[in-house]
């Protein structure tokens, strides 16, 4: 069975300082890959997407993600990270063989000033 | 692309009152989605259509739950007889797609029921 993890529930981070948040997936068949966004009282907000081809994939708000098969992984990247980053950030799985979207657990993004 | 969009944001309704929420999706989108999220957790999977068709519904989700998809367009998910448990985030996803899961699903701000 498909499974994703997020190993940390929290990672807090000095503003304009890198982040890196952590996904790791199971799965014998090939997937497809999302970062979503959630900002408090809100709806999630996807933020990249790997489908196929280059492994690193730029989203939005300066976010990035690097697709590795080999240590199925999928983390999310910032350079520098602002306030307004401040949010949970969920992984999740999908394949072609199914619509459903396996979820990580989230990791929540704080930012200190 | 108005994205979508979901109303009530917020309903706040006695224990055993029956609640209903509303999701309109993205127009072209043939893919519905509901979810359920409490605070702390990731989204929950309750019921997902395709075109008009609901084809598959969670086992978690009990009978006091039901979802339409008149014509294919808007959705609406009604709880009968809320319990304290029920409260939650309910939201809305929509997507294009007719096999697996290469397209990204786009999610409303959520319905957020209290029950009191």
């Amino acid at each position: 069975a498909q499974s994703v993890t997020q190993l940390d529930s929290q990672v807090p981070v000095f503003e304009e300082a890198p982040v890196e948040l952590r996904c790791n997936y199971s799965s014998s068949v090939s997937v497809y890959l999302f970062w979503y966004v959630q900002y408090p009282n809100q709806g999630l907000q996807l933020l990249l997407k790997y489908l196929s081809g280059s492994t690193l994939v730029k989203g939005i708000n300066g976010f990035e993600a690097e697709f590795n098969k080999s240590q199925t992984s999928f983390h999310l990247r910032k350079p520098s990270v602002h306030i307004s980053d401040t949010a949970e950030y969920f992984c999740a799985v999908s394949m072609d063989s199914n619509y459903q979207l396996i979820w990580g657990a989230g990791t929540k993004l704080i930012i200190k000033p | 692309d108005t994205g979508v969009s979901q109303d009530p944001r917020h309903k706040i309704t006695k224990r055993g009152q029956n609640v209903t929420f509303r999701c309109d999706p993205i127009s072209e989108h043939n893919r519905l989605y509901w979810y359920r999220q409490t605070l702390g957790q990731g989204p929950e999977f309750l019921t997902y259509f395709q075109n008009e068709a609901q084809l598959e519904k969670s086992r978690l989700l009990s009978d006091r739950f039901s979802a339409e998809r008149p014509k294919g367009s808007f959705s609406t998910l009604e709880i009968q007889r809320t319990e304290q448990g029920d409260s939650a985030m309910y939201l809305c996803a929509s997507s294009l797609g007719t096999g697996g899961g290469n397209q990204p699903q786009h999610f409303g701000d959520g319905t957020r029921l209290s029950i009191l």
